[in-house]
């Protein structure tokens, strides 16, 4: 069981470059989520799957877009990478039950943007 | 404005003493709150949480606090270890709004446990 898995775990961009984040889980978990962490500020949200089929903006969405493939996996793209975007991204997945309300993380990405 | 709060960047702690991690919310509306321990290099690993219908919750060597009337809760880790070195993030919830369990963070208390 993997969990969450990221790819990929190292990134650097110029300023302009597009590139994708993929995410994908294998817990079965109904809601995936994007977060980036900067120094001082925790993990922000950045957009979030409830469901397949459904996405959702975050605290901090501009800049980026998502996709949900499927129920495993969720996308993160930036367009036209800036350097404000240089940041660890996470992402995560939870089961959203009445009963569950942890989410559970992958290993994070580490970008950097020149 | 950050609605959750962790006014302590880090702390040091003895090991075998009590390690006590505080933080701070401003929404009401939050009833779900979480303690997440971070690894350098890895994501948060989920550690402990609590319902706002109670005011304590524990699990062996951590125990968490409520208190709904200051908008307070705090992280008790006893005894306190070496390997507990780590950056430990709070996050709440609003368990009954339709977004289900979406998490706010806070800044994260670096905790360093000295042998």
């Amino acid at each position: 069981n993997a969990g969450v898995t990221q790819t990929p775990k190292f990134q650097v961009l110029k300023t302009g470059q597009s590139m994708t984040l993929q995410c994908a889980q294998d817990m079965n978990h109904n809601s995936m989520y994007w977060y980036r962490q900067d120094p001082g500020m925790g993990l922000r949200l950045i957009y979030y799957s409830a469901s397949e089929g459904t996405t959702d903006k975050g605290e901090v969405p501009n800049g980026y877009n998502v996709s949900r493939l499927n129920k495993r996996e969720f996308s993160l793209r930036l367009e036209s990478a800036a350097p404000s975007q240089t940041s660890v991204y996470f992402c995560a997945s939870s089961a959203r039950t009445s009963a569950s309300y942890e989410q559970y993380f992958g290993p994070g990405t580490r970008l950097t943007v020149t | 404005d950050q609605q959750v709060k962790q006014n302590s960047p880090s702390l040091s702690v003895q090991e075998g003493r009590i390690s006590i991690l505080n933080c701070d919310y401003t929404n009401s509306m939050f009833d779900y709150f979480l303690w997440y321990k971070k690894y350098p290099a890895e994501g948060p690993t989920f550690l402990i949480s609590i319902s706002s219908i109670k005011d304590k919750n524990e699990d062996g060597r951590f125990t968490v606090f409520l208190n709904k009337s200051a908008k307070h809760l705090s992280l008790h880790i006893v005894p306190s270890q070496p390997g507990d070195s780590a950056v430990y993030f709070c996050a709440a919830s609003e368990v009954q709004n339709n977004a289900g369990n979406m998490l706010t963070f806070g800044g994260g208390t670096r905790l360093m446990v000295k042998p």
